[in-house]
């Protein structure tokens, strides 16, 4: 059974840090991983979608890793902001039937 | 990108009572939905799977007589919550690829549902 763990859970941050997050899952067999961000109370918003054959994956300040082999991942976001400030969710998909298996998240708080 | 749409965003109900929360799919026809509850501090975990013109398929554990789903056409999925008791309280979230075999889902909103 496919586990996902996120560190650190909470991560709270000055203005304009670089700040790295972790994602990690016990089977290396996954189609694909995706980063969501997710605000209180609100629906998942997909930042970045890395696919099993990929190393990286860059939008904006966000760059994903996956290293497959070892059933890691990071998501690195350049100089924060306030506006980072929300929920940040790993997920990765074994295969085409779209069942996604989530971590618990990283509390991120920018402050201003 | 695609948007689907869920309704209500948060709801109270008293225990015993039923509720139904909406999820459509705006500019795309989804013949696919995935429903996810989500406890506090907890991760998503998928419910069912409903399926346009065919039963809902259900994760272990999941009641399917509490939970009914019903994928009426290719643009609304309802999840309803019958006889709802406090430990249904949990937020409750719809996904759905905006075409089958696509890579990303989009995710609705989310419901909050408080059982008193």
């Amino acid at each position: 059974k496919q586990e996902v763990t996120q560190i650190p859970a909470a991560l709270s941050v000055p203005e304009g840090e670089n700040l790295v997050l972790n994602c990690s899952f016990t089977d290396s067999a996954i189609y694909n991983l995706q980063w969501f961000r997710q605000d209180p109370g609100k629906g998942l918003t997909s930042l970045l979608l890395i696919q099993s054959s990929q190393r990286e994956q860059t939008s904006g300040r966000l760059n994903a890793s996956l290293d497959k082999s070892s059933g890691r991942s990071t998501l690195y976001i350049a100089a924060s902001q306030p506006g980072d400030s929300a929920t940040y969710l790993c997920a990765v998909r074994r295969g085409s039937n779209y069942k996604l298996t989530f971590g618990k998240g990283t509390l991120l708080t920018v402050n201003p | 990108g695609a948007v689907v749409s869920q309704h209500p965003s948060w709801v109270i109900c008293k225990s015993g009572t039923s509720v139904k929360i909406e999820c459509r799919s705006l500019d795309f026809q989804a013949t696919t939905m995935f429903w996810y509850r989500q406890f506090p501090k907890q991760s998503l975990m998928l419910m069912a799977t409903s399926n346009e013109g065919s039963k809902a398929t259900y994760e272990q554990g999941v009641e399917k007589d509490k939970f009914l789903i019903n994928h009426a056409s290719l643009t609304l999925s309802t999840l309803t919550v019958t006889s709802a008791h406090p430990e249904d309280s949990s937020f409750y979230i719809c996904s759905a690829p905006e075409v089958m075999g696509g890579e990303k889902l989009f995710f609705g909103s989310g419901t909050q549902l408080s059982v008193l």
